[in-house]
């Protein structure tokens, strides 16, 4: 069976704290990972798709890096704000299968 | 451009009833996938469909069928629906039946409550 594990569950930042969260997933048979922004009454939305080792990607405030060979990827977010609460979703592409993860629910201190 | 639609937003139904979900994909893209998400849970996938054809399918009984139209729009029903299908179902529409690198685009959900 197939395991995709976020770290942590939940967490609580102060507005302007930078913080980072984990998602773990099998090392072999990499494809592909995707990590997912999703605020509360809206629709999940795509942030990055990773699929190289070592990948960096950048999306303004928000990062994120890949290692398939230990089988993890973090997600870095610099100088929280308040639109950044939200679940974060990891997916891994296995084969024809997407896998999510039960993501981490973020929320920022005013 | 308008994003992917579901329909309806919200269902009520009683156990043994049966239920239709519908999407509606953004304009140009040939694929839509079927998740389901419970409470505490990541989505589930459980269906992806690509030019009218199932691409794909996970792990959910034969209670769960789907199809895909012409248009690319797409239904997912459920038969004898028991308490445990309560769930939140989300579509997510693709260019194409991708690729690991291709990025799927959520609707809204629909939310469903089996009583």
């Amino acid at each position: 069976i197939l395991n995709v594990e976020q770290s942590p569950q939940s967490l609580h930042v102060q507005e302007g704290d930078s913080t980072n969260f984990t998602c773990s997933f099998p090392s072999s048979n990499f494809y592909a990972l995707h990590w997912y922004r999703w605020e509360t009454a809206k629709s999940p939305e795509a942030l990055f798709v990773m699929t190289l080792n070592g990948d960096e990607k950048k999306k303004g405030r928000i990062s994120a890096t890949l290692n398939t060979k230990e089988g993890y990827s973090y997600l870095y977010i610099k100088g929280s704000q308040p639109e950044d609460s939200a679940t974060y979703l990891c997916a891994f592409i296995w084969h024809d299968k997407i896998i999510f993860g039960k993501g981490t629910r973020l929320h920022i201190l005013p | 451009d308008a994003g992917v639609t579901q329909s309806p937003t919200h269902l009520i139904k009683t156990r043994g009833q049966q239920v239709t979900l519908r999407c509606s994909p953004i304009s140009g893209h040939k694929s839509v996938s079927w998740y389901q998400q419970v409470l505490g849970q990541g989505p589930q996938f459980i269906f992806q469909y690509y030019e009218k054809e199932e691409r794909g399918r996970g792990n959910f009984p034969d209670r769960f069928s789907a199809r895909q139209f012409p248009n690319y729009s797409s239904e997912l029903n459920v038969n004898a629906l028991l308490l445990g299908d309560s769930a939140l179902y989300l579509c997510a529409s693709s260019f194409i039946a991708g690729g690991p690198q291709e990025t799927q685009y959520f609707g809204p959900g629909t939310r469903l409550l089996v009583l």
